[in-house]
């Protein structure tokens, strides 16, 4: 089965700075999300992104993040200035239709620790 | 209470045992998701019922749900050790997100 990959597995950066977080979607999928989930917490949705633009966000999706679709095959979550309380795993998922529709697949995520 | 509270928190058997989650839920859904996590590790789908169905088993799962009382249980029958993980469910609320529960840890003692 086709499968979601994400990278880094594990990602540590020091407070402050800029974090990339890269996902590579199911090749055919045209809806694309973040989920972060803290540790101990559930799993909470941060953004989707349908036709090359933000179709909803979240609370936490403050101005210090951002989403990219570059080159039609990565998917990108961008923190600008990270904080400690963005140490989280984070999960991208997509899937063919909206949530509503059938189920998204979910990659392995990447840990992000915060120093 | 949120969207997707599962109950109990935390749920403790002997293999061989059944383990029952359950799951309630505020707003209308187009489908309900159940998803299990190893500690630390990403999330497995396990199954999807849609609102219009009552019932769907896959291997040792069972999963019902119910629409007029916003709710939704998980059966696992004839646990094994290797069932011990967190489960997740998981709504739509007719958006085009997931909004997901609290969790259950199930641990299945040998």
């Amino acid at each position: 089965e086709p499968e979601v990959t994400q990278t880094p597995s594990h990602q540590v950066t020091q407070m402050g700075q800029e974090v990339i977080l890269r996902c590579v979607p199911i090749s055919n999928h045209l809806y694309f999300y973040w989920y972060r989930q803290i540790l101990g917490q559930k799993v909470e949705f941060l953004v989707s992104f349908y036709n090359n633009e933000i179709s909803e966000k979240s609370e936490i999706f403050d101005d210090q993040f951002s989403v990219e679709r570059p080159d039609g095959s990565n998917f990108t979550l961008k923190i600008r200035s990270t904080k400690l309380e963005d140490s989280a795993m984070y999960f991208c998922a997509s899937s063919e239709e909206k949530a509503g529709g059938n189920r998204p697949h979910f990659g392995d995520g990447t840990r992000l620790s915060i120093l | 209470s949120q969207q997707g509270e599962e109950d109990p928190q935390a749920l403790s058997i002997q293999e061989g045992e059944n383990a029952t989650m359950n799951c309630s839920y505020k707003t209308s859904i187009n489908n309900l998701q159940w998803y299990r996590q190893n500690s630390g590790r990403g999330l497995v789908h396990l199954i999807l019922i849609r609102s219009n169905e009552r019932e769907k088993h896959s291997g040792r799962l069972r999963v019902t749900l119910d629409t007029s009382k916003k709710s939704s249980s998980l059966l696992i029958t004839a646990s094994r050790a290797a069932d011990t993980a967190s489960y997740f469910c998981a709504t739509d609320a007719n958006t085009d997100k997931l909004i997901f529960g609290t969790g259950t840890r199930l641990q299945v003692f040998p």
